[in-house]
C-alpha cells in the first residue's frame, strides 16, 4: 500500500510571500498525484493533478506543483499567497494499476496566511 | 459542475442507534463512490469503494456489518452506521468518481460530522 507524507502539519506565512507545501510518497511504481484543498466546513476541492507529461503542473488559484520521480515528491507551490488561501491542503496518490481510483491521502498541511 | 452533496451535514445520536448518511452526485452520474473517515489532525482514511448495483469493497479493518453501504443508483450512495458507539464519532466524507481520460477524478462531498453520545 502507498503511504503519503506531508511533513509540515502547519505552515504560517505572511500575505504575498511565497509558500511551498511538501509531499512525499512511498511507492516505487508509477503513480497519479493530486493536491486537494479543504476550506473550513467544506469538502475537498481539486487544486491540480499530475497524470503524465510535463512534470510541472499548474492548477487553480495560482498554485503549481512539480513531480520529481527520483525524490518521490510532489511539492505544491505558490509565488504569492493571499489571505483567502488559508485552508488545509491534502496531497493524494493513486497507483496506475487496476486500483487507479483508490486514493491514499497525506495527513494534511494547514496553511495560515497572515496579513 | 461535478457537485457532490451529503446529508445530513451534522448528526448527533445516542449510543446504540443507527445513522444513515446520504451521498449524492447532483449533476453527473458516478459509477463509483467512495467513503472516507477523517480523524482530527489526520488524513482521510478510505473505508470502502461502492459500485452501483454491486456490493461494496471494504478496506482492511473496516467492519462491513457495522458500516453498511448501499449504492442503489448512479447518483446515490448511503452509509449506515449501525449500533453506533462513541468511538464511531468522526467526520465522514464521500466522493464520486468521474472518468477523465487516463484516470478518474474524485469529487468530494462536504462531509458529515457524526457525534455519538
Amino acid at each position: 500500500a502507498q503511504s503519503v507524507t506531508q511533513l509540515d502539519s502547519q505552515v504560517p506565512v505572511f500575505e504575498e510571500a511565497p509558500v511551498e507545501l511538501r509531499c512525499n510518497y512511498s511507492s516505487s511504481v508509477s503513480v497519479y498525484l493530486f493536491w486537494y484543498v479543504q476550506y473550513p466546513n467544506q469538502g475537498l476541492q481539486l487544486l491540480l493533478k499530475y497524470l503524465s507529461g510535463s512534470t510541472l503542473v499548474k492548477g487553480i488559484n495560482g498554485f503549481e506543483a512539480e513531480f520529481n520521480k527520483s525524490q518521490t515528491s510532489f511539492h505544491l507551490r505558490k509565488p504569492s499567497v493571499h489571505i483567502s488561501d488559508t485552508a488545509e491542503y491534502f496531497c493524494a496518490v493513486s497507483d496506475r494499476g487496476h486500483n487507479f481510483n483508490k486514493f491514499y491521502f497525506g495527513s494534511g498541511t494547514k496553511l495560515n496566511v497572515k496579513p | 459542475g461535478a457537485v457532490v452533496s451529503q446529508h445530513p451535514s451534522r448528526v448527533i445520536c445516542k449510543s446504540g442507534t443507527s445513522v444513515k448518511i446520504e451521498c449524492r452526485s447532483l449533476d453527473f452520474q458516478a459509477t463509483t463512490m467512495f467513503w472516507y473517515r477523517q480523524f482530527p489532525k489526520k488524513s482521510l482514511m478510505l473505508m470502502a469503494t461502492s459500485n452501483e448495483g454491486s456490493k461494496a469493497t471494504y478496506e482492511q479493518g473496516v467492519e462491513k456489518d457495522k458500516f453498511l453501504i448501499n449504492h442503489a443508483s448512479l447518483t446515490l450512495s448511503t452509509l449506515t452506521v449501525t449500533s453506533a458507539h462513541p468511538e464511531d464519532s468522526s467526520f465522514y466524507i464521500c466522493s464520486a468518481s468521474v472518468s477523465s481520460g487516463l484516470t478518474d477524478t474524485q469529487y468530494f462531498g462536504p462531509g458529515t460530522r457524526l457525534t455519538v453520545l
